[in-house]
């Protein structure tokens, strides 16, 4: 069955990048997300990557995808604090159902 | 207007009450949807309305029962919940449900079931 892995936490220093990553089974994935929570937030859209590609950048997120190794990366250039949050990668599954399969979150800690 | 609007935010209820959420979107999204998401887990998926239908239901007990009467408009009618429903209740919407799913989310409504 379909399945998202992400490690759980990452702490980094503001003004480092930080490097976020996911890996995801289903081979015939149309579109990979990334999410990111706030505490008592609802869902952010951060990104997101088309399955023919292998990289999208947008102003401090650069999205790294590689097919072959079902492995999906999020990098966020100078972290700020702001940045401090859950991100949660996430797979459409093909059968157009509007179903996404989240990873587990990767709680971003950022220290000042 | 890029907002999934959903009320109330906080809700308390007892498990013989009768409650329901509600969510508003006018971005002109076709499909809507119920997410339960627990303290520091992943969104879990309920319900799917593509083009008010309802499309998928995931197993979800009949205590949790969805309506959708306009294509803005998505509700969640509560009754007779147990404790273990106590979570955070998101709606999203997309333009359709069909292989380019952008989600957008809601604040959520935080439950508690006492």
């Amino acid at each position: 069955g379909e399945d998202v892995e992400q490690s759980l936490f990452l702490s980094v220093r503001e003004g480092d990048s930080s490097v976020i990553n996911c890996t995801y089974t289903d081979s015939s994935s149309t579109y990979l997300y990334w999410y990111k929570q706030e505490p008592g937030a609802g869902l952010q859209l951060l990104t997101y990557i088309f399955s023919n590609m292998d990289m999208k950048q947008d102003q401090r997120l650069t999205v790294l995808l590689n097919k072959n190794d079902k492995h999906l990366s999020l990098r966020i250039a100078d972290t700020q604090t702001g940045d401090s949050a859950i991100y949660f990668c996430a797979e459409s599954i093909a059968s157009n159902t509007g179903k996404l399969i989240f990873g587990q979150g990767t709680t971003l800690q950022v220290k000042p | 207007d890029t907002e999934v609007t959903q009320t109330p935010k906080h809700l308390v209820m007892g498990m013989t009450n009768k409650k329901s959420l509600k969510c508003e979107q006018h971005m002109g999204h076709r499909a809507m949807y119920w997410y339960k998401q627990k303290a520091k887990k992943p969104p879990e998926l309920m319900f799917v309305y593509s083009y008010e239908k309802l499309s998928i239901n995931e197993s979800v007990p009949s205590r949790f029962s969805p309506e959708c009467p306009n294509s803005s408009l998505l509700n969640l009618h509560l009754h007779a919940l147990q404790p273990e429903d106590s979570a955070l209740y998101l709606c999203a919407s997309s333009q359709d449900s069909g292989g380019d799913e952008k989600l957008f989310f809601g604040s959520g409504t935080q439950l508690s079931v006492l």
